[in-house]
């Protein structure tokens, strides 16, 4: 079992449409837990990050954390054609140990 | 603030030459971790780094790649007699020093080198 699971997609949605990205994970040591987003040739910028269980709500986006389950998803309300990119979740344990990276979700938004 | 320089943005050589690709972080970050992307892959960690030091370098492979973070300039990722198997994007991300329990800024990322062998 890998690490980190994330179904790579692609997905296509029309515009407005609620996006909701996942990823499962096998690490219980890991307690820090981020979404990049990548556009096509460009490195991975950081969109959200969450420290242990919880939601976080910045803007459209909203990242949840369930740890009991090794869960994470990544809401994004309203979605614009611009959301268009390839999402990657992203975790590590305590310390500055290496985030671990999921393969990435390649999201298209329709207008 | 210009962010995590890496160049050069492409890069193509010729199976068995070398390749050098150069990561600058950010300004305070003294932390550099060394990713590779190869197409519908995710990010691959390879090497992490602090001045002067290698912290981890579990994910590098044991021949032909080395790295290293000297106390002037960028950071270095070798590859010598590169394959074919060699070609992806290699990213170079920077952080900064431990985080207080429960913050995390996450990485910085660079643009990445696109590395191309033929």
């Amino acid at each position: 079992q890998k690490e980190v699971e994330q179904d790579p997609g692609p997905l296509s949605v029309p515009e407005g449409a609620i996006v909701s990205l996942n990823c499962t994970y096998s690490n219980s040591a890991f307690q820090y837990f981020m979404w990049y987003r990548q556009y096509s040739r460009k490195g991975p910028e950081l969109l959200m990050y969450t420290y242990s269980s919880g939601n976080k709500e910045d803007g459209r986006f909203t990242a949840q954390v369930d740890k009991s389950s090794k869960y994470i998803s990544l809401f994004i309300r309203d979605s614009q054609p611009s959301d268009s990119a390839t999402y990657l979740c992203a975790m590590r344990g305590s310390g500055n140990t290496p985030l671990v990276f999921g393969k990435g979700t390649r999201l298209s938004v329709i207008a | 603030n210009a962010g995590v320089m890496q160049n050069p943005r492409h890069l193509v050589r010729r199976r068995g030459q070398e390749a050098r690709l150069r990561c600058s972080p950010m300004k305070g970050h003294s932390h550099v971790y060394w990713y590779r992307q190869l197409p519908e892959e995710g990010l691959k960690f390879m090497v992490y780094l602090q001045k002067e030091n290698i912290i981890d370098e579990s994910g590098m492979p044991k021949e032909r790649f080395s790295a290293e973070f000297p106390k002037e300039g960028p950071s270095i990722l070798r590859i010598q007699q590169v394959v074919r198997g060699d070609s992806a994007a290699y990213f170079c991300a920077s952080s900064h020093l431990l985080q207080p329990a429960g913050t995390d800024y996450g990485y910085t990322f660079g643009s990445g080198t696109r590395l191309t062998v033929v």
